[in-house]
């Protein structure tokens, strides 16, 4: 099956600095891409959903500006957390569709564990 | 699925046994509906899944079963086993266009 990655798996940072998860599809075109946060013990949630070459679209609730999505290419796209603070502290998991695909055929990456001490 | 809680529910099984794990989804224009595995520390994995038109499907070891009316869904593990042990979480979604809403998750826990 098609695999997607994310890295790094594990990041610790000091409260206001950036941070920046790459998510990749290994072994396909991904034309698009979700960004989901998932808090212990919680279900995920999605953040945003990517289109390559267009702008990130925002669930209702997420900053935007804080949340900063780049889809550059079809086998990658960034997720950077600015000025990131404590409560952003979280399990953030990508996925990554083919082109044509439905959004059931979701491929999902290992996610990544921020910890914004 | 429902809107998330902020506990994860808990079954517990023997190994061998069967497991029923349940779902309860809130939209009704809902038309395709996926079991993911997700065990600690990694993404979510897709098991099973089956379109509105359906009521059951059957895969290696899994059945999901669909409930529209009451909107219900059910996935039955046979013959569980430790490396089942995990959390399982429902999908949906009203169309193959549009993004998937996760329910809130079940514990698998089995022990030998």
């Amino acid at each position: 099956g098609a695999v997607v990655s994310q890295h790094p798996s594990r990041v610790i940072c000091k409260s206001g600095t950036s941070v920046k998860i790459e998510c990749r599809s290994l072994d396909f075109q991904a034309t698009t891409m979700f960004w989901y946060r998932q808090f212990p013990k919680q279900s995920l949630m999605l953040m945003a959903t990517s289109n390559e070459g267009s702008k990130a679209t925002y669930e209702q609730g997420v900053e935007k500006d804080k949340f900063l999505i780049n889809h550059a290419s079809l086998t990658l796209s960034t997720l950077t957390v600015t000025s990131a603070h404590p409560e952003d502290s979280s399990f953030y998991i990508c996925s990554a569709l083919s082109r044509g695909s439905s959004y059931n055929e979701q491929f999902f990456g290992p996610g990544t564990r921020l910890t914004v001490l | 699925g429902e809107s998330v809680g902020l506990h994860l529910p808990t079954l517990s099984v023997q190994e061998g046994d069967n497991s029923i794990i349940n779902c309860a989804y809130s939209n009704s224009a809902s038309d395709y509906f996926i079991w993911y595995k997700q065990e600690s520390g990694k993404g979510p994995q897709f098991i099973i899944d089956i379109r509105s038109n359906m009521d059951k499907r059957q895969g290696q070891r899994v059945t999901v079963l669909l409930n529209k009316t009451v909107k219900h869904l059910s996935l039955q593990i046979a013959a569980t086993q430790p490396g089942d042990s995990a959390v399982y979480f429902c999908a949906d979604t009203p169309s193959g266009y549009s993004t998937l809403t996760f329910g809130k998750g079940t514990m698998l826990l089995v022990s030998p």
